[in-house]
Order: structure tokens, then sequence, then C-alpha cells
């Protein structure tokens, strides 16, 4: 248990479709983001936030749209996904931009 | 940016083998984590390690950041090594922008 939960764990989704993914850290955190694990590729970081506001987007297609109402919580909103776009969404925080980073146990998306 | 690679990609080793991880990286920087990536995808922190040696049980590590190197040391394994070991750093000038490796795949034999 490294303080950030997840949810949903899996999800299987059309590509006409909308979802959501949800992320919160319990350890007073500043510092939020999003990474994406693809099979056969390294973590790729998808969006960071620092007191709520986003600091990076590492040019992320729009159909991935993410919100950060406060410190403690990260949504992903999905839309229109893409077949390729199936992978392990992985959420962390850190007590600012320059510390450790914890992860969350991940959400595995399916897009059919 | 800064680019991080480890070795070996892959690893096969007897219970009870010692083993040394290698992370390389192009730049200084402000954070450089050692992970272990569960079968389910969890990744657990083992390191928080810009600069300096660390050790936590079997698990020790040695960042040098002048020479832009880290290791992973793993002592008398066990199968419950098994597993990914991923190396990620973040590059100075650079916050929170967490560049990692291409992970090194271990597995412990009985």
């Amino acid at each position: 248990e490294t303080g950030v939960t997840q949810t949903p764990r899996h999800l299987v989704m059309g590509m006409t479709n909308k979802k959501s993914l949800k992320c919160e850290q319990h350890l007073g955190h500043n510092a939020m983001y999003w990474y994406k694990q693809s099979a056969k590729k390294p973590l790729e970081l998808m969006f960071v936030y620092n007191f709520k506001e986003q600091t990076e987007n590492n040019s992320v297609p729009s159909r991935f749209s993410p919100e950060c109402p406060n410190s403690s919580h990260l949504f992903l909103h999905l839309h229109t996904l893409q077949p390729e776009d199936s992978a392990l969404y992985l959420c962390a925080s850190s007590q600012d931009q320059l510390y450790e980073q914890y992860f969350g146990p991940g959400t595995r998306l399916t897009v059919t | 940016g800064i680019q991080v690679e480890q070795s070996p990609p892959d690893l096969i080793l007897q219970e009870g083998a010692n083993s040394t991880l290698r992370c390389n990286f192009s730049d200084s920087v402000n954070n450089l984590q050692w992970f272990h990536q569960n079968p389910w995808g969890q990744l657990i922190n083992l390191f928080y390690i810009p600069s300096g040696t660390k050790q936590n049980g079997r698990l020790s590590a040695t960042t040098v950041a002048t020479e832009r190197y880290s290791l992973l040391y793993i002592s008398s394994s066990q199968t419950t090594d098994s597993g990914v070991y991923f190396c990620a750093a973040v590059g100075s000038g650079n916050t929170g922008k967490l560049i990692f490796g291409q992970g090194t795949t271990l597995q412990v034999k009985p």
C-alpha cells in the first residue's frame, strides 16, 4: 500500500465510449502525475500537476483530458480512444516535483 | 532531455545468487529512483538515490552522480525478487519529469 489509490483497476471500453480514471493520494503531497505503460515500451509521463496547476503535457493527444480539482485527486477523462491506447495507466504523487514519486496500482485499460 | 539506459535487459539467476543491475543516465539528475514492478503492475519504491549509497535488507544501491550511473545490488536472491526493475531519473533543469529506463527483467529460479 503506497498511499495512492486508483479506480477502476480494470476497464474495457469501446472506441466511442467516454470514461474516466480516478486517482487519489492520502500522503498530503502537492504534485500528481499520469503515466502510460504500453507493452514493450518504457513508462511514459503524460501529465504533471503541481498545486492543482498543470505544469507538463507531454504531447498527449486531446482524447486524453486530465483534471485536478484539488491536490489529493486526479482524473483522466477518456473519449474516442483508439485500440493502441490500450495500456496500463499509472498515477503517482510526490511532495513536490523534485522529490520521490509514489505510484498507485494502475488501471489496465483495453480499448475494443 | 535526459536519457536513461539499463543493463542487462534480462537476467536469470539461481536462488541464493547475487546480482548487479546498472543504470546509465545522460545528464546530471535532481532525482533518481529504483522500482520493482510486480506481476500485477504495481511499482514498488526501492530507493530514492540521486547520489550516495543506501541499503535496505538484501538490497543496496549506489549512485555516482559525477559519472552518471547508478547500481542496484541484490544479494542472496529469492524467487520473490523476480520481476522487472526500473531505474528512473529527473534531469537537472526539469521538475517532476521522471524518465524511465527500459527495465531489467529478473527471473530467480528455485
